[in-house]
């Protein structure tokens, strides 16, 4: 069973521009959750789509945004990247529904740094 | 509010010495979850166990082990007769039945095993 799949797994980019990042889930996960990870904050939740729907959002400004495609992949966005964006930005996917076993199976990871 | 803290930063062993992890939570739900999970140089969030709150049985897992204490809001992990294998990152995680899909990370712990 092929497992969480992260793409880039590497970028650079410059502050001002933007950045999409594209997850796709263990097949037949419907919830796709993303955080983002640095050395100072450690592992913060950004947001978590099922559906197609944004269930759950972290607190991150306006600039961070996501979606949900049928198939339940799913892409994050950043806007207007600043410094302080780079960072490890984790997928993670779960079953939801019986039989929920509740834990995240991870990607592993796009690292954005910005320049 | 739901709190994870890890007070080890980096803990360092020489190998098939034993060592605990510490984890302490805080939450006020009475259904909740907790998770550790291992981050080796890749960068992706290995599952290892979860426990849920009604069910405080400690459990051993080969070279592993967890003690679940609600009374003191802990969820320590061993790991007995380290590998060099087994050096990573820890992360322990609560997740609460009132947060959806939503975990709380700690800062993790950094274990380094010494040939």
């Amino acid at each position: 069973k092929a497992g969480v799949t992260q793409t880039p797994r590497y970028l650079i980019k410059t502050r001002g521009q933007q950045v999409t990042l594209s997850c796709s889930p263990i097949s037949g996960h419907r919830s796709v959750s993303w955080y983002q990870q640095t050395p100072g904050q450690g592992l913060q939740f950004l947001f978590e789509y099922f559906s197609e729907t944004q269930r759950n959002k972290g607190n991150f400004p306006g600039r961070f945004s996501g979606r949900q495609f049928s198939n339940s992949r799913s892409e994050m966005n950043v806007s207007t990247l600043e410094l302080g964006d780079s960072a490890l930005y984790l997928c993670a996917s779960s079953l939801v529904g019986a039989p929920n076993t509740g834990e995240l199976f991870f990607g592993e990871g796009s690292r954005l740094t910005v320049l | 509010a739901q709190k994870v803290t890890q007070a080890q930063t980096e803990i360092s062993v020489v190998e098939k010495e034993d060592v605990t992890l510490d984890c302490v939570y805080e939450t006020r739900d009475t259904t909740y979850y907790l998770f550790w999970y291992k981050q080796p140089p890749s960068g992706e969030l290995v599952f290892l166990i979860r426990r849920n709150s009604f069910d405080e049985q400690n459990e051993i897992s080969g070279r592993y082990s967890w003690n679940f204490q609600k009374s003191t809001s802990s969820f320590n992990f061993t790991i007995t007769a380290s590998q060099v294998v087994d050096s990573a990152v820890y992360f322990c995680a609560l997740r609460s039945s009132n947060t959806g899909n939503q975990f709380y990370f700690g800062t993790g712990t950094s274990l380094t095993v010494i040939p």
